[in-house]
């Protein structure tokens, strides 16, 4: 089975700190992407990526950026968290459709 | 936006049939229909997809109208482990598009 592994289960972190959320997929995937989930606003994508080094914003790309190096491993930055940014942030990778997304098993950021 | 719309909550008792209503009236013609559903504080998985036609494995079936306006999913035994938020989703096929969820529906299985 695919596995799509994001580094933490839970982060806390404080205002205005730099911070990384990285996430790997064992399968070669081409396709990555990140979400974040919030109580009544549902999954809302931030930035997905076709290929290393490619990225496309997604629909809240405000306050974030990421980084494709290497295929396998697709990292969501925070360059200045804000508590605005406290949410669930979910990975997902994908090689077709025909397949559907895996997603990660969530990283729990909290910013105080 | 999503382009589906879904009931917010449904209850289904153990052991019997969870149908799952969707309606995506302006689906276009290279659009798939997607399933997925999200177990509380886990990430969303994939059920199943299609076109046009039915579509049956091993987690569920989708039945999609001859007008493709609409699609049911049916889970045929649901377990107390199929409670979980569902997601019903357009998209094209192809690998790179973006999944936009919408709302969901929360299915409750009761003992």
């Amino acid at each position: 089975d695919v596995k799509v592994t994001q580094s933490s289960r839970y982060l806390v972190k404080r205002t205005g700190e730099k911070v990384f959320l990285e996430c790997v997929q064992d399968m070669d995937h081409e396709n990555m992407f990140w979400y974040r989930q919030d109580p009544g606003l549902g999954l809302r994508l931030i930035y997905f990526s076709y290929d290393v080094k490619m990225k496309e914003k997604g629909d809240i790309p405000e306050g974030y950026s990421v980084s494709r190096e290497k295929k396998e491993r697709f990292s969501l930055i925070l360059e200045s968290a804000s508590t605005n940014q406290t949410s669930m942030y979910l990975c997902a990778s994908s090689l077709t459709t025909d397949y559907g997304y895996t997603f990660g098993s969530g990283t729990r950021l909290t910013v105080v | 936006d999503a382009k589906t719309t879904q009931p917010p909550s449904m209850d289904c008792a153990e052991g019997r049939a969870a149908n799952l209503p969707c309606n995506h009236s302006t689906i276009s013609g290279n659009e798939y229909v997607y399933w997925y559903r999200q177990i509380h504080s886990q990430g969303p998985q994939y059920i199943i997809h299609g076109l046009k036609n039915n579509e049956t494995n091993e987690m569920a079936s989708l039945i999609i109208t001859e007008d493709r306006k609409s699609s049911t999913l049916i889970l045929p035994h649901a377990t107390l482990r199929d409670t979980a938020v569902y997601y019903c989703i357009v998209s094209p096929q192809g690998g790179s598009e973006k999944l936009v969820f919408g709302k969901g529906t929360k299915l409750t299985v009761n003992p």
